[in-house]
């Protein structure tokens, strides 16, 4: 059964903590994205990678950060440093980083308390 | 900077009516362009992709046209349902990013 998966699927942060949103992927894909998403609004680019061990800002990047250690796995820590983390987050894959479908998760809605 | 925009922002319909969802793009240089559905709470579903070369894609009830020229696209859905109510998505595709709009919220009554 494949697809991506994103957990958890609620998170609930304190202000001062850093957390980590999971983003597992068994398509094969090469290609990972994260996405944030603000009530009314369109999805807003965080960062991507095209390709295992490189990853590239996006539009909104400031207080986040990503790894890219295996080629299914693209974990995003929301830091301290963001001022606004609560959202929704949608994780992506495509075949490859050039003009291909993206596949996205089921989302996981982080809340700071 | 490419800027993409949805209207209406939301539809409310009687079950049955056809109806249209309007794309637009500031920028004409794209790849591709992208719908999807999202549902309450839930992430995307992917539901047509056109690419810059093609003028429209069919699955099923829905048809989506793209006109680059003129930076719009329009997605076409037949026979409306119930099961339709949801947000639509638009997004352009340039090079390995996509940028979206603020979708569309239909509602098709019973």
């Amino acid at each position: 059964d494949g697809g991506i998966t994103q957990s958890p699927k609620y998170l609930f942060r304190k202000e001062g903590q850093n957390v980590t949103l999971s983003c597992e992927q068994n398509l094969n894909h090469d290609a990972m994205y994260w996405y944030r998403q603000d009530p009314g609004q369109g999805l807003r680019l965080i960062y991507y990678s095209q390709i295992v061990n490189d990853f590239q800002k996006g539009d909104i990047a400031e207080g986040y950060s990503v790894s890219r250690e295996k080629k299914e796995s693209f974990p995003l820590t929301v830091t301290s440093a963001q001022k606004n983390p609560t959202a929704f987050y949608l994780c992506a894959s495509s075949i490859n980083g050039n003009q291909n479908e993206q596949f996205f998760g089921p989302g996981t809605r982080l809340t700071v308390l | 900077k490419q800027e993409v925009t949805q209207i209406p922002a939301a539809l409310s319909v009687p079950e049955g009516e056809n109806l249209v969802l309007n794309c637009s793009f500031t920028d004409s240089a794209i790849y591709n362009l992208q719908w999807f559905r999202q549902d309450p709470g839930k992430g995307l579903t992917s539901l047509l992709l056109i690419q810059s070369s093609q003028r429209e894609q069919t699955s099923g009830r829905l048809n989506a046209s793209l006109d680059k020229s003129s930076g719009r696209s329009t997605l076409y859905i037949a026979a409306s349902q119930p099961g339709d109510s949801a947000t639509y998505l638009c997004a352009v595709g340039n090079g390995n990013k996509l940028v979206f709009g603020a979708g569309t919220i239909l509602r098709v009554k019973s």
